[in-house]
């Protein structure tokens, strides 16, 4: 089955630690993405990737980091020195990169900092 | 700035009637829509996507309403089922991303 996968489910980190989340997609797709959703709010981008080793900074990029050294895979890290990481975080893949494409949602991972 | 909009958070509707759903957008370089559902702890899935070259587009139970000149569009599902009790967002694209807007619970009283 194609799809995108997220791992793990659910993250627990502590204040000050850096944590990686997991996205690995086997739909042969180009552009891969990051979002954030905040309860009551819509998703917000924080980075995307139109192709293998290159990544552009979304709207909510400060603290954190991503790196797409292969196409399946777009880890996202969230450091220490984002504010208010506690979210609901969804990585998504597109068949290319750019305007007028479906883009395909992961399952989520949801963060808690305690 | 919330250059996409969905003023209403929650709605109720009857199984069988007809399910509104409403999205404003304020950027008129916006070119491309789309309307996501989302289940609990789970991922938006893609429903229905409509082009500005077009003011309609149907699929199945669901159909996607544009009026550019109001810079509003809606997704009418008919008849509504328990099934699509969910969140649906919207998102509009005029550049490489997509802007989502805040989401609409639906929930469907059988």
């Amino acid at each position: 089955d194609g799809g995108i996968t997220q791992s793990p489910k659910y993250l627990f980190r502590k204040e000050g630690q850096n944590v990686t989340l997991s996205c690995e997609q086997n739909l042969n797709h180009d552009a891969m993405y990051w979002y954030r959703q905040d309860p009551g709010q819509g998703l917000r981008l924080i980075y995307y990737s139109q192709i293998v080793n290159d990544f552009q900074k979304g709207d909510i990029a400060e603290g954190y980091s991503v790196s797409r050294e292969k196409k399946e895979s777009f880890p996202l890290t969230v450091t220490s020195a984002q504010k208010n990481p506690t979210a609901f975080y969804l990585c998504a893949s597109s068949i290319y990169g750019g305007i007028h494409n479906e883009q395909f949602f992961g399952p989520g991972t949801r963060l808690t900092v305690l | 700035d919330q250059q996409v909009k969905q003023n209403s958070p929650s709605l109720s509707v009857q199984e069988g009637r007809i399910s509104i759903l409403n999205c404003d957008y304020t950027n008129s370089m916006f070119d491309y829509f789309l309307w996501y559902k989302k289940y609990p702890a789970e991922g938006p899935t893609f429903l229905i996507s409509i082009s500005s070259i077009k003011d309609k587009n149907e699929d199945g139970r669901f159909t996607v309403f544009l009026n550019k000149s109001a810079k509003h569009l809606s997704l009418h599902i008919v008849p509504s089922q328990p099934g699509d009790s969910a969140v649906y967002f919207c998102a509009a694209s005029g550049t490489y991303k997509y802007i989502f807007g805040t989401g609409t619970r639906l929930k469907v009283l059988a």
